[in-house]
Order: C-alpha cells, then structure tokens, then sequence
C-alpha cells in the first residue's frame, strides 16, 4: 500500500538558518505534490504544488524540490524565522484523482 | 469572504449519542472533503464530494455518514458516537482547477466519553 514518510521527530534550527524537511513516499508514482502549513489549533494552509516534471519550485523564502527517481520531496525555508515555526504536510497526489493522501508532518521550531 | 467554517468548535458527547458537524463554505468549490486528525496518525480521509448531490467513500468512512444537499454545505454525522472517534474533525474545499488547493476550516473537537 502506498505510504508517506515525514520525519516525526521535530525539527529544532535557530533563526536565520535554512530549514529543511523531507517527505518520501513508496508504493505509488504521485504526479504533483502539495506543502501545507498548520499551526496549533487550526486546518492546513497551502502553500506550495510542484509537478512531477518540475525539479523545483520557489515561493519566496520557500524552495520545494522533487525527486521522482529517489521518490522524494525537499521543503527548504531560507533565512528562517520564528514566526516559521508550526507543522508541515506533504501530500503527494496521483494525475486525475479527486483525493489528496497527506504525510503525519514534521514539526518545525525556529529559536532566535 | 469567511472561507470555510466548521460549527461547532467544540463538542463532548456520551458513547452512543449521535450528532452532526456542519461545513459551509462561500468560495462556490465544487468538491468538499471531511478528514479526521490524530496525533500521529495525520490527516485521514473520511468522505468527500465531487458536487452537490454526490458523495463518496474516503480511507476510514465507517462509523460516519455525509450528505451534500446544498452545494456551500457538507455535512458529516455520527449515528451512534464511539470513543474511537474522539478526534479533532477538518472540513476542506477545492475548485476544480489544477493547482488542487484545498482550503480548510478551523476544525472541530470531538470528544466521546
């Protein structure tokens, strides 16, 4: 069956550093995939959707890469700041599906 | 423009009572997803629509029933409330555009004593 791997450990760097979180998936070939962000207490927040023909994409401080051959997703924030800190979900999604299939996430503390 | 809004925020029920959570959402999206959150778990899939009038079965929809009567509304009931579905309950919409965005509401938390 088709599994998502995000490191459950949190992530702890200190400002201004590159935070970098991982997503691998086994078991299926995901044509896109998504990064959310979700602070305490709230739903997910969108941020970013890379093609599986794109190597990588930007948004700002934001850099997410895709490697289908490792199968494997890098989420990188530049220059972090505290205000980065909150969980972040991967979800991989197949070409034509109406569902996405999300990762547990990874915490991210960012210490001045 | 409220986005999506889940009512209510919070709820405590006894093992076998039966309740319904509501999703509405203003941004006219056709599909419409109810998930479930556990530590440790993420977020899980329970039902879904593609449109008003249709639903369909997600990854853990057992114990859970949905209706989509209105296009801006998803509903999402437990029939009889079992401990195991203490959880914290996301609704989210998408349009049918590529990107695949979801936008989800602030979530309610069930708890069954």
């Amino acid at each position: 069956s088709q599994k998502i791997e995000q490191n459950s450990e949190a992530l702890n760097i200190q400002e201004g550093k590159t935070a970098t979180l991982t997503c691998n998936y086994t078991n299926y070939s995901p044509a896109y995939l998504q990064w959310y962000r979700q602070d305490p207490g709230r739903g997910p927040v969108f941020l970013l959707l890379i093609r599986e023909n794109e190597k990588e994409k930007r948004k700002e401080r934001l850099k997410v890469t895709f490697d289908t051959t490792l199968k494997q997703s890098l989420f990188h924030i530049t220059a972090s700041q505290p205000a980065d800190s909150a969980t972040y979900l991967c979800a991989p999604r197949r070409g034509g599906g109406n569902k996405l299939t999300f990762g547990t996430g990874t915490q991210l503390k960012v210490e001045l | 423009n409220a986005g999506v809004t889940q009512t209510p925020k919070f709820r405590v029920l006894k093992t076998g009572q039966s309740m319904t959570l509501l999703c509405a959402q203003d941004m006219n999206h056709e599909y419409m997803y109810w998930y479930r959150q556990d530590p440790g778990m993420g977020l899980r899939l329970i039902h879904y629509s593609v449109g008003e009038g249709t639903t369909a079965k997600g990854e853990v929809p057992d114990g859970y029933n949905v209706s989509r009567l209105k296009k801006q509304n998803f509903l999402l009931g437990l029939e009889s409330a079992a401990p195991s579905q203490t959880s914290v309950y996301f609704c989210a919409s998408r349009t049918t555009g590529i990107t695949y965005e979801q936008y989800f509401g602030p979530g309610t938390r069930l708890t069954v004593t």
